[in-house]
Parts: C-alpha cells; sequence; structure tokens
C-alpha cells in the first residue's frame, strides 16, 4: 500500500511569484486535504476536495485555489505570494468524503519558503 | 466552533518515567478526538483516534488516552517514556458531522531525558 506522496520536497519563490504544490493521495482513498503549518505553530485548515468538488474551507483568501484529478490526486494553487505565505504545507487523504470524523492521513509536506 | 487548547507547550521527562500530555477540547456537536506525532521535518503520524465507542483509546507504541465528556479533555498518557518518543504531539478535534475538517492544538514538544 502506497503512502501519502508530496512533491517538491522543498521551494524556494520570490514574493509575487505563483506555485503548485502535487499530492498523491494513499491508495484507495478518495478525499484530500490540505493544511498550512507554519513554524511553531499547528497546521490550519485550507480546503478539502471530494469527487473533484472543493468540499469546505478555512479561513484562507482566494489567491489559494485547488483542484483534485479522477485519480484523487490533488494540487495547491497559490498566487500573488506573500512573505507570511513561507510554511510547511501537508496532503492529507481519508476515506469517505462527506462524513466528519475520518481519521486522515498525511503526506511528509512541502517546505515553501518565500523570499 | 471546535477548539482544542493543549495546556502545556513543552513537557520533559525522564527515560523509563510516565508521559502525560494535556489537552481540552471544545466541539457544538459529538467530536471525534485524535492525537498526532509529529518527528523533526517530519510528517504527522496518527497515534489514535476516539469516536464515541470505548473511552479509553490505545494507540500505537504504548500510547493510550481517555475520553472525559465531563472535563471536556483527552489526556495522552504512556506509562514509561522512550528516547524515540521525543517529538512534537498534537491534540486535533474533528466534528462527525460535515467536513472532514481537523482542528489543531498548538503542539506540545516531549523531551527525554537520558
Amino acid at each position: 500500500e502506497t503512502g501519502v506522496t508530496q512533491s517538491p520536497t522543498h521551494l524556494i519563490k520570490t514574493r509575487g511569484q505563483q506555485v503548485t504544490l502535487r499530492c498523491s493521495s494513499q491508495s484507495g482513498h478518495n478525499t484530500v486535504s490540505w493544511y498550512q503549518q507554519a513554524l511553531g505553530q499547528g497546521p490550519q485548515f485550507i480546503f478539502q476536495y471530494y469527487r473533484e468538488e472543493e468540499n469546505g474551507r478555512g479561513n484562507f483568501p482566494p489567491r489559494f485555489s485547488g483542484l483534485q484529478f479522477p485519480n484523487y490526486s490533488s494540487e495547491l494553487n497559490v498566487n500573488a505570494l506573500e512573505l507570511d505565505d513561507s510554511a510547511l504545507y501537508l496532503c492529507a487523504s481519508s476515506l469517505g468524503g462527506l462524513a466528519g470524523g475520518r481519521e486522515q492521513y498525511f503526506g511528509p509536506g512541502t517546505r515553501l519558503t518565500v523570499t | 466552533a471546535q477548539s482544542v487548547t493543549q495546556l502545556d507547550s513543552h513537557v520533559s521527562v525522564s527515560e523509563g518515567t510516565p508521559v502525560l500530555l494535556r489537552c481540552n477540547y471544545s466541539s457544538s456537536y459529538s467530536p471525534s478526538l485524535f492525537w498526532y506525532v509529529q518527528h523533526p521535518n517530519k510528517g504527522l503520524q496518527l497515534l489514535l483516534k476516539y469516536t464515541s465507542a470505548a473511552t479509553l483509546v490505545k494507540g500505537i507504541n504504548g500510547f493510550e488516552a481517555e475520553f472525559k465528556k465531563s472535563e471536556t479533555s483527552f489526556h495522552l498518557t504512556k506509562p514509561s517514556a522512550h528516547m524515540s518518543d521525543a517529538a512534537e504531539y498534537f491534540c486535533v478535534v474533528s466534528d462527525q458531522v460535515g467536513a472532514q475538517k481537523l482542528v489543531f492544538g498548538q503542539g506540545t514538544r516531549l523531551t527525554i531525558n537520558p
């Protein structure tokens, strides 16, 4: 069974640029969630995708957007990067879509640095 | 709205002694509660999960947690600490209805002294 994978591992971007982060879900999982973890903080929920549609969103501006593909993999896109976007971005996969309370399995994360 | 408070930002214990990491939660509905562990430069690993079955939940690596509704607490314990337990621990709440949004506490850093 393959776990959650993310790419790239590390990324350095300049303020104002755009970035795309990628995630492959664990085998058999149909739901993908994205979280932002700033240094020394707990992860914050960005949004979740189920059946290629956004299913819940946290307190993040519209310049954070995403996609889910038919194979359940996902992308997180961030436009107009700001210095505060520097963080570890975590992808998590799970089963069930619209049913709450399910455990989520996390990838190793992508470390984004904005200069 | 859901929220989690981890009562200690840093806990330090000696190897072989008990571990107690404290967590209080707030939730409008019947919550699911989790503990995750994060080792340095690694992703998050699920330790254990509570979803309204038995109030005492056993997890991996000898950890367990007890759900106490009257105290809105979900403390994590381990009888005997091992050096490999040194990591950041997160208490997490999720409502059992609606989107699968996990709400994390701020984390407790566990240090193990030899």
